[in-house]
């Protein structure tokens, strides 16, 4: 069974410049989690998607943060315009109901804000 | 905001020695989950705990819950280099939205 993809897996860009991560879920995963993981901290979930719907989205700052998972299926988050405390490693995951079991995590995407 | 806190930060130990961290969380759980991060990785899933669990078992690990004093905690026997890790505590809390909240994570080093 193929794992959770992500990509890019390292980005580098400087503040105010807008950046975008792909996540494609394990197949037939219904929800899909989008979390930050700054350096020395656990991960803190941004965005909860079940199948196309958003299900929590109470930690994603909105004025910058949008993610969007169409067809229910693979998803983007953007960030526009990127700040310096931006920098963290962007963590996608799924699992196969909404109702919390285990989480499969992708490999990350290692954003650095200059 | 952060559920659980893990004990200690960091650990290090001999290869063979068993290692131990602990979870303390806030509010009343569902389930507790153990997580291990490899460095510049993704988190893997090592172990589910139900609240009405006391403890569990799986290969090398074992994880025990105790609901009353909001504590749990990861056993590592017989630890190898490979073991090397971050290990998380997450929880799914009763209130609100079912999601995984995790700890800070203690940093777990085996040295050969």
């Amino acid at each position: 069974e193929a794992g959770v993809a992500q990509s890019p897996r390292y980005k580098i860009i400087e503040k105010r410049q807008s950046v975008a991560f792909w996540c494609n879920p394990i197949s037939g995963h219904a929800t899909l989690y989008w979390y930050q993981q700054i350096l020395g901290q656990g991960p803190k979930l941004l965005i909860q998607f079940q199948n196309n719907g958003v299900v929590d989205d109470s930690q994603l700052p909105k004025d910058r943060f949008s993610a969007e998972r169409l067809k229910g299926v693979d998803s983007t988050l953007k960030i526009q315009p990127a700040k310096l405390e931006d920098s963290a490693v962007y963590l996608c995951a799924s699992s196969t109901t909404s109702h919390v079991k285990t989480q499969y995590f992708g490999p990350g995407t290692r954003l650095l804000v200059l | 905001s952060q559920q659980g806190e893990e004990d200690p930060q960091a650990l290090s130990i001999q290869e063979g020695e068993n290692a131990t961290m602990n979870c303390s969380y806030k509010t009343s759980i569902n389930n507790l989950q153990w997580y291990r991060q490899n460095s510049g990785r993704g988190l893997v899933h090592l172990i589910l705990i139900r609240s009405n669990e006391r403890e569990k078992h799986s290969g090398r690990l074992r994880v025990t819950l105790d609901t009353s004093k909001k504590s749990s905690s990861l056993l590592i026997t017989a630890s190898r280099a490979a073991d090397t890790a971050s290990y998380f505590c997450a929880t799914d809390t009763l209130q609100g939205a079912q999601k995984l909240v995790f700890g800070q994570g203690t940093r777990l080093t085996i040295n050969p």
